[in-house]
Formats: structure tokens, C-alpha cells, sequence
């Protein structure tokens, strides 16, 4: 099946800065999206993004879905912006495969 | 419209014990899934229902059975809990038709002791 790995797996921030996720998938995949799961657990939709970049405020995403990565920018990060970040590709409904998530810490 | 919605919020069972998990949308979806999340990792999809009567397995199905009451609804039962099964559940839907994306609930918080 599909595997999808994401880097860094832990991310520390100062307020203020600027990072990139990436988010790598072993096989063509017709579907990706990314989430943001904030400290209470609450899953929070980013992007869906299966190939292209789109842009929503401060958060970009990008997706070369021939080269099978997708990469989350995060611009002037907030304290708000702390949780973790998952990606999650599919191609069909019972093969849907969540990355294990970037933990990202922003300090003030 | 309250998006996708799941009861409870947290529960406790003891070993043995069943219970339901009841998961409601109205966005007009016709996908309905239901995850779980272990500590630290990501989600793992344990059943989905890609249409009102329809219903198959995801990845790790075993211990679970699930009912698409209707388009609307869609329900996760555990009929013997296990420790294992300690976990936060989380429903979501799509629709079928582009953009694909998923919609998920708020989660249940299960203990089994």
C-alpha cells in the first residue's frame, strides 16, 4: 500500500519565522490533503491539494504530485500555529493514509 | 450548519462492554468515514461507507461494526471493548465528487479500563 512520510518530525519555532513541511508518498495518489490538529485535538482542514499550490493567508501548499511530495509553508509563524500538522493521501475510499505529522512548536 | 458532528465527547467502558459511537454530517455527503487515533501517531481508518447502504473495511476493521442509518448517519459500534480500543475516534465525511476533501468531527475520547 501507500506509505507517506513527512520531515521534519519536530519542529521549534520563534514567533515570527518561517518553515516548510514536507510530505512524501510512495505511489500516484488522486487525492491529498493537509490538516492541522491545534493542542486541543481538533482537526482542522488546511488544503486540499492533489496537485498545484494554493495559497490561504499565511499558509501555502504545493503538491508535484509526479514527483509524489507536497510541501506546507507556514509564513510568519504564530503561537497559534502550534499542534501538529498531518498530510493525508488516497486514491480510493479504503486507502486512505494519514502521515505520522510534523510537531510543531512556535515560541514566543 | 454544524459540519460534522460526533456524541460523546468522552467515555469510559470496562472491559467487555459495548457501546456506540454516533456520527451525524449535513453537509449532503455522500462518504462517511470513522478513524482512530493512537497517541502520537496518525490516523488509521477503520471503516468508511461510500454510500447510504453501503459500508466496507479500512485498514484495521477488527472489533468494530458500523451502520449508514442514512445518508446522514453513521454509526460505530464496539461490541466487546478491549484496552486496545483505547482511543480517540474521529468521524469524517466527503463528497463524491471534486474537491474530495474531508470533513471531520470534533472526536470521541474512549477509555477502556
Amino acid at each position: 500500500g501507500i506509505q507517506v512520510e513527512q520531515s521534519p518530525p519536530d519542529l521549534i519555532l520563534q514567533e515570527g519565522a518561517n518553515s516548510t513541511l514536507r510530505c512524501n508518498f510512495s505511489d500516484s495518489v488522486n487525492n491529498l490533503q493537509w490538516f492541522h490538529q491545534n493542542p486541543w485535538g481538533q482537526l482542522i482542514n488546511l488544503f486540499y491539494i492533489p496537485s498545484g499550490t494554493k495559497q490561504n493567508g499565511r499558509l501555502s501548499a504545493t503538491t508535484v504530485a509526479t514527483e509524489r511530495y507536497s510541501l506546507l509553508y507556514i509564513s510568519s509563524s504564530q503561537t497559534t500555529d502550534s499542534g501538529v500538522y498531518f498530510c493525508a493521501s488516497w486514491t480510493s475510499y479504503d486507502k486512505v493514509i494519514f502521515g505520522p505529522g510534523t510537531s510543531l512548536s512556535v515560541i514566543p | 450548519n454544524a459540519g460534522v458532528t460526533q456524541t460523546p465527547k468522552f467515555q469510559v467502558l470496562k472491559t467487555g462492554q459495548s457501546m456506540t459511537l454516533q456520527c451525524a454530517q449535513d453537509m449532503n455527503h455522500n462518504s462517511m468515514y470513522w478513524y482512530r487515533q493512537d497517541p502520537g501517531m496518525g490516523l488509521r481508518l477503520i471503516y468508511y461507507s461510500a454510500s447510504e447502504g453501503t459500508t466496507d473495511k479500512g485498514e484495521v476493521p477488527n472489533g468494530y461494526n458500523v451502520s449508514r442509518l442514512n445518508k446522514r448517519e453513521f454509526s460505530l459500534r464496539l461490541e466487546s471493548a478491549a484496552p486496545s480500543q483505547t482511543s480517540v475516534y474521529f468521524c469524517a465525511s466527503s463528497a463524491d465528487r471534486a474537491p474530495y476533501e474531508q470533513y471531520f468531527g470534533p472526536g470521541t475520547r474512549l477509555t477502556v479500563t
